[in-house]
């Protein structure tokens, strides 16, 4: 009964490899978002997305993008990975109840290690 | 945009005392700030949350006040323990930048047993 679960927990693959994440909520929710941590332990928002909006933060490479086959599903699709983009990486579900933000619930994260 | 500051980075206390994390931020229209502890390898997960019409909530040993007028928020653990130690984040958010939550960048707590 996990709320947001994320596939794979770990990945280890070689440069320049195009890779993708993916990521389940079941909770009902209608934004998904996607972060990543560095070793700083910085959460830098990459992606948030919801039935009608995607918003993409500016500094995100190109090579990254989301792709979401229904409302509950929202998976990361990295081309070209490069050593730089070795993070962990959440998902994260919320929900917009009208005016009012609602918290978000956190998956489990996918450590990614590009060699 | 919204930008949330946070501090300390590193915050090291004695088992028994209280610590205090702090976080200012500048979007006017925030009107939701959740508090997030991370333990080592584990996901990011909610421990309290305070809205724009509160002043101050407490649950248990942890309390957060809002200072709607100066911008800042803070968090407090009193009678802190070894189990505490993690890395808390603060967060704002509101409902016109599209449900969007801006992260501080993370205070390292350590309780010494």
């Amino acid at each position: 009964d996990t709320a947001v679960s994320q596939t794979p927990k770990y990945l280890v693959t070689q440069m320049g490899n195009d890779k993708s994440i993916k990521c389940e909520q079941n909770l009902g929710h209608d934004t998904m978002y996607w972060y990543k941590q560095d070793s700083k332990k910085f959460l830098k928002i990459m992606f948030s997305y919801n039935n009608k909006e995607l918003i993409i933060n500016e500094t995100v490479p190109n090579r990254f993008s989301p792709k979401s086959p229904d409302k509950a599903h929202l998976n990361l699709h990295i081309n070209s990975l490069e050593l730089g983009d070795s993070a962990v990486y959440f998902c994260a579900s919320s929900q917009l109840a009208g005016k009012v933000v609602e918290t978000q619930y956190f998956g489990p994260g996918t450590r990614l290690l590009v060699l | 945009g919204e930008n949330v500051e946070q501090h300390p980075s590193t915050l090291s206390v004695q088992e028994g005392d209280s610590a205090v994390i702090k976080c200012t931020y500048s979007d006017s229209a925030s009107n939701y700030f959740p508090w997030y502890k991370q333990e080592l390898g584990k996901r990011p997960q909610l421990i309290i949350d305070i809205r724009s019409n509160v002043g101050e909530k407490k649950d248990q040993r942890i309390a957060v006040t809002l200072n709607k007028t100066a911008k800042h928020f803070s968090l407090h653990i009193t009678e802190t323990q070894p189990e505490d130690s993690a890395v808390y984040f603060c967060a704002a958010s509101n409902r016109n930048t599209g449900n969007q939550f801006y992260f501080g960048t993370g205070t390292s707590l350590t309780v010494i047993p």
